[in-house]
């Protein structure tokens, strides 16, 4: 199956600055890449996703590219804020076919931003 | 309100106590899955349905089962509760047209002793 690895495992940052967090995965045939937000105590929602046919996608502070040759997608967050602290999973997906749906998660980066 | 909700959102229970988790989504989405969540292992897939009736295995579904009898519901069974299932549980659901993204329900979370 898919094996996504995503790091770093913990970030921090000054406010103002910028941060990324990387993911790779192993099956060239996934084809959806999204990117969840989970605060503390809270429930995982999507910031913002790609899908292979675009290289990079933006809205807003944050960005995500997506390098198919070399199978790694980024997440870019510019002029963070203190809201950004979060945890942050990337993940993996074929999005047709018998198994398509299948997610795979990376293991989450805890962003915190400093003010 | 389109949400995903789950219930209960605490269960401490014993090994072998049999127990169902409900989910249910008012978004009429096709697409439901279960995860569960460990520290340091992230999200990891028990088991997805692209529709009634129609139930996959995920990356973990060892001691776990489902059923999709409506498609506004989908349970998630322990048969025999072992202490390696204590976890949080989150279950999601999607509109394939909808772009793939998933609505994920406010969590459960289980303690076997």
């Amino acid at each position: 199956g898919e094996n996504v690895e995503q790091h770093p495992s913990t970030l921090s940052v000054q406010e103002g600055d910028s941060a990324v967090i990387k993911c790779t995965y192993s099956d060239s045939a996934s084809n959806y890449f999204p990117w969840y937000k989970q605060e503390l105590g809270k429930r995982p929602q999507l910031i913002i996703d790609i899908r292979s046919n675009v290289g990079e996608k933006k809205d807003q502070r944050i960005a995500v590219t997506l390098n198919k040759t070399a199978k790694h997608f980024s997440l870019h967050i510019t002029e963070t804020q203190p809201e950004d602290s979060a945890v942050y999973f990337c993940a993996a997906s074929k999005g047709s076919g018998r198994r398509g749906n299948q997610f795979y998660f990376g293991t989450g980066t805890s962003l915190t931003v400093i003010p | 309100e389109a949400q995903v909700t789950q219930n209960p959102r605490y269960l401490i229970t014993v090994t072998g106590k049999k127990l169902t988790v409900t989910c249910s989504q008012n978004m009429n989405h096709e697409y439901m899955s279960w995860y569960r969540q460990d520290p340091g292992l992230g999200l990891r897939q028990i088991y997805y349905s692209m529709n009634v009736e129609a139930t996959d295995k995920g990356d973990v579904p060892e001691g776990y089962k489902v059923s999709r009898k409506e498609k506004r519901n989908f349970p998630l069974i322990l048969e025999s509760p072992s202490p390696n299932q204590t976890s949080l549980y989150f279950c999601a659901s999607s509109s394939h047209r909808g772009g793939y993204e998933q609505y994920f329900g406010p969590g459960t979370r289980l303690t076997v002793t």
